[in-house]
């Protein structure tokens, strides 16, 4: 019954080695979010597609990237991890946008740079 | 750039007592969704108010929207340990927006 699903829960890289995080969705949402969440704040958008329109926050690293292959799955890539980078990062989806539709959030991946 | 600010950042309750947090937009806001964060656990959303003025209820929680549509409130009553967590409101600005400005979230802790 799962319906925002984050692969792997758990991640740890080193620092500078290239990582993905992947999402999931089971419905059908055209809006998938990225955010990161530090210990203690708020989650912080990274950025978001609009089916396939990509919408990048203007105060997101160039290290961050996204790619939605299709409408369930969405991907974050981090080109060259630092240390700062270590957060939990969360995924969501709403069904239209447009400020009115909740967003559902995944559990979070909790990402360790060493 | 638009802030939401939350105030307390944290509070700690004896259960059976009330709680209050409050969320204050450097703008008006189109409209405000209410979450909770278990600790270790993700955002749920739990509420969104859209009228000016307005109040809704959900059992012990009560949720209220400004007149200016600047500010709001959660309130509640008789915490129980279920309660913890930390709320966070989330604005949307208006327009063709998708996106939500999570307020700074307060942490509530309750004591059996």
């Amino acid at each position: 019954d799962a319906m925002v699903i984050q692969n792997p829960r758990y991640q740890v890289t080193q620092f500078g080695k290239p990582v993905t995080l992947s999402c999931s969705q089971t419905l059908n949402h055209n809006v998938m979010y990225w955010y990161q969440q530090k210990s203690s704040q708020a989650p912080k958008l990274l950025f978001h597609y609009y089916d396939k329109d990509f919408n990048n926050e203007a105060d997101t690293p160039d290290n961050f990237q996204s790619r939605r292959p299709n409408t369930s799955f969405c991907f974050l890539d981090i080109r060259s991890p630092g240390l700062g980078d270590a957060a939990m990062y969360l995924c969501a989806t709403s069904r239209a946008g447009g400020g009115t539709d909740t967003q559902y959030f995944g559990p979070g991946t909790r990402l360790t740079v060493l | 750039g638009q802030q939401v600010m939350q105030i307390p950042q944290y509070q700690h309750v004896q259960e059976g007592e009330d709680f209050t947090t409050y969320c204050n937009s450097s703008t008006t806001l189109s409209n405000i969704q209410w979450y909770k964060q278990r600790p270790g656990g993700h955002p749920v959303f739990l509420i969104q108010l859209v009228k000016s003025g307005e109040v809704k209820k959900q059992k012990r929680l009560t949720f209220q929207f400004g007149e200016a549509k600047k500010n709001s409130s959660l309130h509640i009553t008789a915490t129980q340990t279920t309660d913890v967590g930390t709320y966070f409101c989330a604005g949307i600005k208006g327009g063709a927006t998708n996106k939500l400005i999570f307020g700074t979230g307060t942490l509530l802790a309750v004591q059996p």
